[in-house]
């Protein structure tokens, strides 16, 4: 069964850092891992995928992610963060049947200006 | 752009009562999803459907919970009995079919509270 860990409830940084949320996955089959951002009070909105086929991918709102096989990791990172960036960040993993979605418990990023 | 629509927002219900909670997927979507997310905790899933039928359904998804696409745009989730602890947020999914992209389209979500 896929399951993925996001390590550390709390993130909290200030304005301008680096931001790193850490997310470790478990599957029996190659997996396809997303990061998905709730605002308060809203749904789950996509900020980016990994499909296989490229092993660094880029996301909206300047966030990156790079998938480390030998690590089965698949971190979120921000060079800069940005007041904006405050919300629940969640990591997921379905395989590639894709009847489900598994995800992590979520972080919450706090950004201190 | 097309988005997922789900209705109500907001549904309070006594416990024991029936509820139905509404989604409209993306027009062209071939799978859909419903999950929850219990406040403060993670997000969920609860089933899939795709071609009218379930394809995949949690644990959580027991014999008081049904799906159903009744005419084509709409999908429902259906409580029969409700509880205290199912209150919580729905999300509705849906996403296109077995090829690229994967990922799913999530609603804003119905936030229901059993009293």
């Amino acid at each position: 069964a896929q399951s993925v860990t996001q390590l550390g409830s709390h993130v909290s940084v200030s304005e301008g850092a680096l931001v790193l949320l850490r997310c470790n996955y478990s599957s029996s089959v190659p997996p396809y891992l997303f990061w998905y951002v709730q605002y308060p009070n809203q749904g789950l909105q996509l900020l980016l995928k990994y499909t296989s086929a490229a092993t660094l991918v880029k996301g909206i709102n300047g966030f990156e992610a790079e998938f480390k096989k030998s690590e089965t990791s698949f971190h979120l990172t921000k060079p800069s963060a940005h007041m904006s960036d405050a919300a629940e960040y969640f990591c997921a993993v379905s395989d590639q049947g894709n009847n489900d979605m598994r995800f992590g418990a979520g972080t919450r990023l706090t950004v201190k200006p | 752009e097309p988005e997922v629509t789900q209705t109500p927002s907001h549904q309070v219900t006594q416990m024991g009562q029936e509820v139905i909670l509404r989604c409209v997927p993306i027009s062209n979507h071939l799978y859909f999803y419903w999950y929850r997310q219990i406040l403060g905790q993670k997000v969920e899933f609860l089933v899939s459907f795709y071609n009218n039928e379930i394809s995949e359904k949690s644990e959580i998804f027991d014999d008081q919970f049904s799906v159903e696409r009744p005419d084509g745009s709409n999908f429902t989730l259906k409580i029969r009995s409700t509880k205290l602890e199912d209150s919580a947020m729905y999300f509705c999914a849906s996403r296109f079919g077995q090829n690229l992209p994967y990922e799913q389209y999530f609603g804003p979500g119905t936030r229901l509270t059993v009293t």
